[in-house]
């Protein structure tokens, strides 16, 4: 198994442009979510998905679009890039089990650089 | 106020220090208590999971929960260089589907 891939690694934006983080995950876990990771601040929860085509909205969605069509993957749009969206990026999904929660794996990351 | 606190360190040891890392909580909702290693330009690994209260153990590395003062620690035993990473505390409510991370701390072990 791959685990979880995200395309690409490194990302370099100018302000007003978009783009697509990709993230895949080849385990059939049910939840899929994305997170920006910036220094003191932690993992922020940007969008998270519990299935093929059910989204829902983090901590700090704004800025950011997701759509989950398939259960392997959950791209991130960033529709129109700005400097405080300068970040890394980080795709995680788990199996969904009632009343526990399963190992969240993530993915290597995506640095994006917005000038 | 943040959902879980975290001091971000940066911690500093020398090699075969005994480490303490810690996270205080303010939601009484949370039953599940995850501790991260993020090695640098890595994504974040799974190190230990508990649920409720109590001590969990593996190897060098023991988990504890205080859910009355809502308090959770990690300690590391006899630390190695090779444990130098960025640890996350992560937690959960039961029925919800979000994780609520810490701040993490960067510790270094210094040979």
């Amino acid at each position: 198994n791959a685990g979880v891939t995200q395309t690409p690694k490194f990302q370099v934006l100018k302000t007003g442009q978009s783009m697509t983080l990709q993230c895949a995950q080849d385990m059939n876990h049910e939840y899929m979510s994305w997170y920006r990771q910036d220094p003191g601040m932690g993992l922020r929860l940007i969008h998270y998905s519990v299935g093929a085509g059910i989204t829902d909205q983090g901590e700090v969605p704004n800025g950011y679009n997701v759509s989950r069509s398939t259960t392997e993957d959950f791209p991130l749009r960033l529709l129109s890039a700005a400097p405080s969206q300068t970040s890394v990026y980080f795709c995680a999904s788990r199996a969904t089990s009632r009343g526990t929660y399963n190992e969240q794996f993530f993915g290597p990351g995506t640095r994006l650089t917005v000038l | 106020q943040k959902e879980v606190e975290q001091d971000p360190g940066p911690l500093s040891v020398p090699e075969g220090a005994i480490v303490s890392l810690n996270c205080t909580y303010s939601n009484s909702a949370f039953q599940y208590f995850m501790w991260y290693r993020q090695y640098s330009r890595k994504g974040p690994e799974l190190l230990m999971y508990t649920y409720s209260s109590g001590n969990k153990e593996d190897g060098r590395f023991t988990a504890q929960v205080d859910k009355s003062s809502k308090y959770i620690s990690l300690f590391i035993r006899d630390s190695q260089p090779s444990d130098s990473a960025t640890y996350l505390c992560a937690m959960g409510a039961q029925g919800a589907q979000k994780l609520v991370f810490g701040q993490g701390t960067r510790l270094t072990i210094n040979p």
